[in-house]
């Protein structure tokens, strides 16, 4: 089936830094890629859809100059969160649409950002 | 305005069945979702229905009534491994996910 690989699982830095984290479809083009943002015991928070080659969608609220999203090929989409602050810390996810199943969505297995 | 609704939390006992209710209002309808997750993972996909009626995958199945706004997702001969929280989600006219705040099973022995 299909698999979306997510890097890194967790990772720690530090307030001012800019975190990188990577999705990449494996076995399939994935032209659209959603990111996610869950807090603790809630559910997913749709951030930005953004589709290979073009600029991103973001949904209200997002800072897209915090929040940089590049798909600059069809089985990798990054998401960097620049000048991290401690309220960053949270659960990102992305989500990538196979477009060889009707309704092909595939999760990445998350990152856990903590900034300190 | 698009709106899902799932219960909180429900507790069940190892062995027994467990139905989780989804209702939902969307702009448009184009499938419904049912994902688990497990604390700190991603969700996992478990059904997804477009037409009215009950699918079955093994112990898990989903049912859906599109007049009536309304799915459920059973659980049959429930383990201790079904401890997670279970994700409604509305795939709405634009084809854009719209997701359930989710339920957390807790299953007792």
């Amino acid at each position: 089936g299909a698999v979306v690989s997510q890097h890194p699982s967790r990772v720690i830095c530090k307030s001012g830094t800019s975190v990188k984290i990577e999705c990449r479809s494996l076995d399939f083009q994935a032209t659209t890629m959603f990111w996610y943002r869950q807090f603790p015991k809630k559910s997913l928070m749709l951030m930005a859809t953004s589709n290979e080659g073009s600029k991103a969608t973001y949904e209200q609220g997002v800072e897209k100059d915090k929040f940089l999203i590049n798909h600059a090929s069809l089985t990798l989409s990054t998401l960097t969160v620049t000048s991290a602050h401690p309220e960053d810390s949270s659960f990102y996810i992305c989500s990538a649409r196979d477009g060889g199943r009707d309704y092909g969505y595939t999760f990445g297995s998350g990152t856990r950002l903590t900034v300190v | 305005g698009q709106n899902i609704d799932q219960p909180t939390e429900m507790t069940a006992t190892e062995g027994a069945i467990v139905q989780i209710n989804c209702t939902y209002q969307t702009s448009g309808f184009n499938g419904l979702f049912w994902y688990q997750q497990h604390a700190g993972e991603a969700p996992t996909f478990l059904s997804y229905n477009v037409l009215d009626g009950l699918e079955e995958k093994g112990r898990f199945s989903s049912f859906l009534s599109r007049s009536k706004g309304y799915s459920y997702l059973l659980l049959k001969e429930l383990q201790m491994k079904d401890s997670a929280s279970y994700l409604c989600a509305v795939m709405d006219s634009n084809y854009q996910l719209i997701w359930g705040a989710g339920t957390k099973l807790i299953i007792k022995p």
